[in-house]
């Protein structure tokens, strides 16, 4: 969905690098996330905020922390990546009534 | 521990076939249930929600059931196209997008 976007949408790091996702929307959403899906699961939540000074843990925020800039943006950091954090990854917002998700494209990482 | 179970975890059908995807689900309680289509290489996009009032919803070519007592869903596709190929997601949600279980998916292949 062009209403939310992701950079980068490929990105291959190394054990132990910083790096950083982001996220930007149009939609006027107050509500966004963060997913990661693995081959054989289903998408898990990894952070998720409802406004600017809202933040919250997911299922699996381990090792990973998230910054919300402005209504539109929402950006997820891996302070110290590691392998087993190679993933698609998945920025969504949603409206609260019907609370419908609009997924952006995804980001492709791979941790050397 | 929530859970949604798809099945088949894959399928491949001749174009112009009808097919139906099955979810069960162990989520409780119920708020609304989704189906989601995601194209290789691109967020989910969202078919149908019901909640457990309602027991089918269309969306063109695509109808989904619920049978919110033996907590079952079904994605009915009729008239199979080549572009109906795609992961299908099954998400249950408890009450908000910060508590959804997400199904694996079946992926579907539509052959010519």
């Amino acid at each position: 969905d062009a209403d939310v976007t992701q950079t980068p949408r490929n990105r291959i790091t190394k054990t132990g690098k910083r790096i950083m996702l982001e996220c930007s929307q149009t939609k006027g959403h107050d509500r966004m996330y963060w997913y990661r899906q693995d081959p054989g699961l289903g998408l898990r939540l990894i952070y998720y905020s409802f406004d600017v000074k809202d933040i919250n843990k997911g299922e699996i925020s381990d090792g990973y922390s998230v910054s919300r800039q402005a209504q539109a943006k929402f950006s997820l950091s891996l302070e110290s990546a590691i392998p087993n954090q190679t993933a698609l990854y998945f920025c969504a917002t949603s409206d609260s009534s019907p609370p419908t998700q609009y997924f952006g494209p995804g980001t492709r990482l791979t941790v050397l | 521990k929530n859970q949604v179970e798809q099945s088949p975890q894959s399928l491949i059908i001749l174009e112009g076939k009808n097919c139906t995807l099955q979810c069960n689900y162990t989520v409780s309680p119920f708020s609304n249930l989704r189906w989601y289509k995601q194209d290789t290489g691109r967020g989910p996009v969202s078919l149908t929600i019901m909640t457990f009032s309602e027991n089918t919803k269309s969306n063109g070519r695509y109808t989904a059931t619920l049978d919110a007592d033996t907590k079952q869903s079904s994605l009915h596709i009729t008239a199979s196209q080549l572009s109906d190929s795609a992961s299908y997601i099954c998400v249950v949600s408890d009450g908000g997008y910060q508590k959804v279980t997400f199904g694996t998916g079946t992926k579907l292949q539509v052959i010519p």
